[in-house]
């Protein structure tokens, strides 16, 4: 069975801080998704790493994937309030074929 | 990105009666959608993958009878709450997989079973 664990599950912050949230999973998947997602509303893809050693930025938002530690990571910025959201790490176990096994979310919260 | 809609996007309903939420992709062709289950505060849950022209494939738990789905056409797949309950209660979510691409998600449909 696939398991994708998120940590950490809550974060609060300041703005103009940084942080990492950690996403790990135990499959030999090598495609990793990031989404976000407001209240009430559904997800927005935020990047979908490919192979490892994959590095996306967009922003203040950097996702990283490291296959063989099955390891995403997802680093912000110098944070910003308009970046609270919770944030989902998912996996496919065959190239989007198969539906997607998320993590529990990173519920962010940053405060002025 | 591609485009995926739901149909209706809240809808509340009586104990005991059926309801049909619909997923189309708007601009491409999806021989497979999903359908996922998102109770309050958690995570999104894989309910079942629906092919096109062929039967659905349920997740562990995911009761067939239930949760009927129908993927009649490449840019429609439509899930049927039957006889719903107040259990049944959360938002809904379905996902049409663009070959060579990835999964587009759709708005989402709330329901509220009273």
């Amino acid at each position: 069975e696939l398991k994708v664990e998120q940590n950490p599950l809550f974060l609060s912050m300041q703005e103009g801080k940084n942080y990492t949230i950690y996403c790990n999973y135990s499959t030999t998947s090598d495609r990793l998704y990031w989404y976000r997602q407001d209240p009430g509303k559904s997800l927005e893809s935020l990047f979908v790493l490919l192979s490892n050693g994959a590095v996306k930025q967009e922003g203040r938002l950097m996702a990283s994937l490291d296959t063989k530690a099955r390891l995403s990571t997802l680093h912000i910025t110098a944070a910003v309030h308009d970046l609270s959201a919770t944030y989902f790490c998912a996996v496919d176990d065959r190239r989007g074929a198969d539906g997607l096994t998320f993590g529990k979310g990173t519920h962010l919260i940053i405060q002025p | 990105g591609a485009v995926v809609s739901q149909h209706p996007s809240r809808v509340i309903c009586k104990s005991g009666t059926s309801v049909k939420i619909e997923c189309r992709s708007l601009d491409f062709q999806a021989t497979t959608m999903f359908w996922y289950r998102q109770f309050p505060k958690q995570s999104l849950m894989l309910m079942a993958t629906s092919n096109e022209g062929s039967k659905a494939t349920y997740e562990q738990g995911v009761e067939k009878d239930k949760f009927l789905i129908n993927h009649a056409s490449l840019t429609l797949s439509t899930l049927t709450v039957t006889s719903a309950h107040p259990e049944d209660s959360s938002f809904y979510i379905c996902s049409a997989f663009r070959q060579g691409e990835t999964q587009y998600f759709g708005p989402g449909t709330r329901l509220l079973v009273l």
